[in-house]
């Protein structure tokens, strides 16, 4: 089964910092681009980063460059999302999702992690 | 950065209803876009990507259309199941959510 399993999650308090992980399996993950998306409570869906499956480009949103850093380790099947100076307004769901090829959506998912920032 | 505005932002339809949703984007994304369904709680699901393929095991009541700037999404026939939110999303440069169509029953 293609399945993707997100944990990380947590509470921090302002200017701490997180790094979510996420496991994929029933799939080659070397051979797909992955993104993190995430979703504030009450909120519509917000892209944050993606990193391509051949490690010839990475991606952040503005409202998270040079704070959040996106790794891969094909070898373990992971995705991470290394989160630093973490504000109030990064509390979200995060959702790990692979991208169908050629940039045709993402078509599996994550079940999610909450992360809560709040002192 | 490229902006995905949907309209309407949500509306109220009955079963059996013909529904359409409509994204524009600030530039051409060519065929980049896609459409997601989302319901409480639940991670979002693809529904249809390069404007009109449908995903795998997606009904053939939803089916999409446009170039360029404009694109909809049509459900050609609500059914109780499809009450949910749909987000569209460009991947021509970088990537993009639209704000989101709530769809609720009337």
């Amino acid at each position: 089964e293609v399945q993707l399993v997100e944990s990380g999650g947590g509470l921090v308090k302002p200017g701490g910092s997180l790094r979510l992980s996420c496991a994929a399996s029933g799939f080659t993950f070397s051979s797909y681009s992955m993104n993190w998306v995430r979703q504030a409570p009450g909120k519509g869906l917000e892209w944050v980063s993606s990193f391509s499956s051949s490690s010839s480009y990475i991606y952040y949103a503005d409202s998270v460059k040079g704070r959040f850093t996106i790794s891969r380790d094909n070898a373990k099947n992971s995705l991470y999302l290394q989160m630093n100076s973490l504000r109030a307004e990064d509390t979200a769901v995060y959702y790990c999702a692979r991208d169908r090829q050629l940039l045709q959506g993402m078509d599996v998912w994550g079940q999610g992690t909450t992360v809560t920032v709040s002192s | 950065d490229i902006q995905m505005t949907q309209s309407p932002s949500s509306l109220s339809a009955s079963v059996g209803d013909r529904v359409t949703i409509t994204c524009r984007a600030s530039q051409s994304i060519s065929s980049y876009l896609n459409w997601y369904e989302q319901k409480p709680g639940k991670a979002p699901k693809l529904l249809i990507y390069a404007v009109s393929s449908l995903q795998s095991g997606v009904p053939l009541r939803f089916s999409g259309s446009g170039s360029g700037t404009e694109f909809t999404l049509t459900i050609s026939s609500l059914q109780p199941e499809d009450f949910a939110t749909y987000y569209c999303q460009q991947s021509y440069s970088t990537r993009t959510f639209g704000q989101g169509t709530k769809v609720e029953i009337k």
